[in-house]
């Protein structure tokens, strides 16, 4: 089936650093999504991307859709203690041949460290 | 525009027990889904809904889980008997009828003890 793999699972950082993850997955994608989750709360959208190769920003947050289709990259710039958070990637899972729902990643941790 | 809300935020109960989690989705979006997200993992889908109607639920433990829409609003998630390894955080979200930038609730923790 389509699983997602990110990683680093986990990461320490000191405030100011730039950080990059990534995503990867054994099936081609033709959409890749980037959600956060804080303590307590429910994942939310940072960015969507629809096509490979694409390059979108969301304030200090840069995503790419990695143009083999089977992987992705989430970049965070000049990093602040409010980016604490598991970051996770999603792509849409296909049954019966449509795309039904999102399956996610098994999530990266990150940490900044003041 | 008002969130997805969701009920409880947190519940124990013995295992063995029942326990009933409660969603209001987004007004107008279609497409509500429930997930479960086990500590250390990512969110897993257990039903998804269109409308009243379900779309997906074949990773639905139903020998213990069922789940209702009964007027395409909002929904319900039921567990019945627990166990322990139910304990999770279960989420719902909903969307928009053919986009995948779901929203999600804050989830409801469950712990069985």
């Amino acid at each position: 089936g389509q699983q997602l793999n990110q990683s680093p699972q986990s990461m320490f950082i000191q405030e100011g650093e730039d950080v990059s993850m990534n995503c990867t997955s054994s099936s081609i994608f033709n959409t890749w999504l980037w959600y956060k989750q804080e303590p307590g709360e429910g994942p939310v959208l940072l960015i969507a991307l629809y096509k490979a190769g694409e390059l979108t920003s969301n304030g200090r947050l840069t995503a790419q859709f990695g143009i083999t289709r089977k992987d992705s990259f989430l970049n965070i710039s000049a990093s602040i203690p409010s980016d604490v958070g598991i970051y996770f990637c999603a792509g849409p899972l296909f049954r019966d041949g449509s795309a039904r729902q999102l399956t996610f990643g098994s999530g990266t941790q990150l940490t900044v460290l003041p | 525009e008002a969130g997805v809300a969701q009920s409880p935020r947190y519940k124990i109960i013995e295992k063995r027990q029942s326990v009933a989690f409660w969603c209001n989705p987004i007004s107008g979006h279609a497409t509500l889904y429930w997930y479960q997200q086990i500590l250390g993992q990512g969110p897993k889908l257990l039903i998804q809904f269109q409308n009243n109607g379900v779309v997906d639920d074949s990773q639905l433990p139903k020998d213990r889980f069922s789940a209702e829409r009964l007027k395409g609003v909002d929904s319900t998630l039921k567990i019945q008997p627990a166990k322990l390894e139910d304990s999770a955080v279960y989420l719902c979200a909903s969307s928009s009828t053919g986009r995948f930038g779901y929203t999600f609730g804050s989830g409801t923790r469950l712990t069985v003890v």
